[in-house]
This record gives structure tokens, C-alpha cells and sequence, in this order.
């Protein structure tokens, strides 16, 4: 079956410490692959995506992933993590051919000071 | 400011009601699409338009419908509402090259 999973429901980690969130999927073919983080009480905004070529994409806020077809993952990093860094962070794939995005369950990140 | 706009952002509403939440675009983009997010289910899609017409359906119950409008704004109708249905409904504009997600109207139903 198609899907996607992150493994940590929630990660708790020091300011200035580095960060990678997981993200595995199941499809048949390398879907379009995206992370997105949401704050509380707001709407998602799209950190990062994949498409094709270079297997290590740059994002907003100093992120950045790696796609590994061998995997199945796009694992999202931050070298040193800031307070404001503190949200939700979903990652979703969009499945060969379609519009619409699977979402993973998400993992909740804390930073503590 | 992500430039899709969600209206209302709050809506309490009773058991067995109907209500109707509307979605503006991100100027430009032809498609709308609506998603769910709740504890249970986590972000689930619900249905796409493109341009007036539906183009794609997801987990979304009988009970809801959705237009999309000539002017491309669009409003997602939950109807027979039950407790479950108590969720954060996104609209997102856009294309699977990475839509904008609006802020999300809060639903609940007591």
C-alpha cells in the first residue's frame, strides 16, 4: 500500500543542536517529495521539495534533505536549531501522476533553550 | 500572509447542522484543494478542483460537497455534522509542485 512514514512522533533537542527529522515512503515510482512544517495554530508552509536531480535540495530556514531511492527517504536536517524552529513538521509526497498530497503523521519538534 | 485565504477561521456549530467554509485562491492558481486535520486521521485529502471542475476525490464523506466558483474561489459544505467531524479544514492553491496551504478554518461541532 502507498505510504509515508515519519518514525518519531516527537523529538526534543538543545538550541544549537543539529536536527534530522525521518521520512520514509512506499510507492512504486519516486513520487515529488516535500516538507512542510506548521506552527501551532497555523497553516503548513512548504519548507523544501524534490523533484529530480540533485539528491540534496536546499529549503527556507536554513533546511535542507537528502533523497536515497535506495531508502526510500527524504530526511530533513538543520546543522544548529533555533527556538522558532519549535513546530510540526510533516513530510508529504505527491504519487507519480497525481495532484493531490499523502501526508505523513508528522513529528513535533521541541527545542529547549 | 501565504495569499490563500480561509474563511472563517472559527466556527462552533451543533450536531446535525450544515456549514459552509470558502477558500480563496492565491491569484493565478486555478486549483483548490481541501484537507482535513485531526488527531485521528491525521492530514487527509479531500477533494481538488481545477479551474470549476473536480479532478480529484479523496477520503471525503457523502455528508460534504465542494464548488468550485467561475471566479475560482471555493467553499467546502459539511452537512448532518457530527462530533467527529470536528477538525482544521486547509484549502491549499496551486500544483503537486508544492501548493499554498491557507490558514485553516477550526471546526467544532458540540
Amino acid at each position: 500500500a502507498q505510504s509515508v512514514t515519519q518514525p518519531d512522533i516527537h523529538i526534543t533537542v538543545s538550541e544549537g543542536a543539529s536536527l534530522e527529522l525521518r521520512c520514509n515512503y512506499s510507492y512504486g515510482a519516486t513520487p515529488y517529495l516535500f516538507w512542510y512544517v506548521q506552527s501551532p495554530g497555523q497553516g503548513l508552509q512548504l519548507l523544501l521539495k524534490y523533484f529530480s536531480g540533485d539528491t540534496l535540495v536546499q529549503g527556507i530556514k536554513g533546511f535542507e534533505a537528502e533523497f536515497k531511492r535506495s531508502q526510500s527517504s527524504f530526511n530533513l536536517r538543520k546543522p544548529s536549531v533555533h527556538w522558532s524552529d519549535a513546530a510540526e513538521y510533516f513530510c508529504a509526497v505527491a504519487p507519480y501522476n497525481t495532484d493531490k498530497l499523502i501526508f505523513g503523521t508528522g513529528t513535533r519538534l521541541q527545542v529547549f533553550p | 500572509d501565504s495569499g490563500v485565504t480561509q474563511t472563517p477561521k472559527h466556527l462552533i456549530t451543533a450536531t446535525g447542522q450544515r456549514v459552509t467554509l470558502r477558500c480563496s485562491p492565491r491569484s493565478g492558481d486555478l486549483s483548490v484543494y481541501w484537507y482535513q486535520q485531526s488527531l485521528d486521521q491525521g492530514l487527509q485529502f479531500l477533494i481538488q478542483y481545477y479551474n470549476g471542475e473536480e479532478r480529484a476525490k479523496g477520503n471525503i464523506l457523502e455528508r460534504f460537497s465542494a464548488q468550485q466558483f467561475p471566479d475560482l474561489h471555493s467553499e467546502l459544505n459539511l452537512s448532518s455534522l457530527e462530533l467527529g467531524d470536528s477538525a482544521l479544514y486547509f484549502c491549499a492553491s496551486g500544483s503537486n509542485y508544492g501548493y499554498t496551504f491557507g490558514s485553516g478554518t477550526r471546526l467544532t461541532v458540540v
